[in-house]
């Protein structure tokens, strides 16, 4: 079975581009989460979606950061402009209800 | 807001010794995951515990819930070195989040 699936798995930028992050749930699962993860600030919940709703968006750095979930099976994090302080592993993680989420592998993104 | 806390934030020990992580809460947890996550990777599920005072096993690992639901404990026995990463409880009631995670790092 496929797991969920980020892409890209790298991204070096410089500051001032927007950056799209990309997220294929697993199939069937009604939400969808996105993380940051940095070593100052631990795994941080950036939003999540229940059945491609948001539902709590309270994570989200600022006007900066953006995420849409235009279906079942794909959502975007976007960066626009995107600055050094962004610079993370974001993950994507999906669940059934309440059920364990399952992680995609993450995208490490620097931020130049 | 609501805030899981987990400590110690890191712990090193010494390959055959024991291991325990702690995670408290200030307000009543609907259900506590574990997650561990090596190195360089995901966080990846563990184990679910739901009822009040659930004690669940996993080999050398050891789950607890507390009575009052608003604290758990994760045990390692006689550690080692594939037992290295962090390690995260996580409530998914009305609310998800992670708690702040306790880093192990095991000496061979």
């Amino acid at each position: 079975d496929a797991g969920v699936i980020q892409s890209p798995r790298h991204e070096v930028t410089e500051m001032g581009q927007e950056v799209t992050l990309r997220c294929k749930p697993i199939s069937g699962h009604d939400y969808l989460f996105w993380y940051r993860q940095t070593m100052m600030r631990g795994l941080e919940l950036l939003i999540y979606f229940n059945n491609n709703v948001p539902i709590d968006d309270s994570g989200m750095p600022e006007d900066r950061f953006s995420a849409k979930m235009p279906n079942a099976s794909f959502s975007t994090l976007k960066i626009q402009p995107s600055e050094p302080r962004d610079s993370a592993v974001y993950f994507c993680a999906s669940s059934f209800r309440n059920q364990p989420q399952h992680f995609g592998d993450g995208t490490r993104l620097s931020i130049l | 807001g609501q805030q899981v806390m987990q400590i110690p934030q890191y712990q090193h020990v010494q390959e055959g010794e024991d291991f325990t992580t702690y995670c408290n809460s200030s307000t009543t947890l609907s259900n506590i995951q574990w997650y561990k996550q090596r190195p360089g990777g995901h966080p990846v599920f563990l184990i679910q515990l739901v009822k009040s005072g659930e004690v669940k096993k996993q080999k050398r690992l050891t789950f607890q819930f507390g009575e009052a639901k608003k604290n758990s404990s994760l045990h390692i026995t006689a550690t080692q070195t594939t037992d290295v990463g962090t390690y995260f409880c996580a409530n998914t009631g009305n609310q998800f989040y992670f708690g702040t995670g306790t880093s192990l790092t095991v000496i061979p």
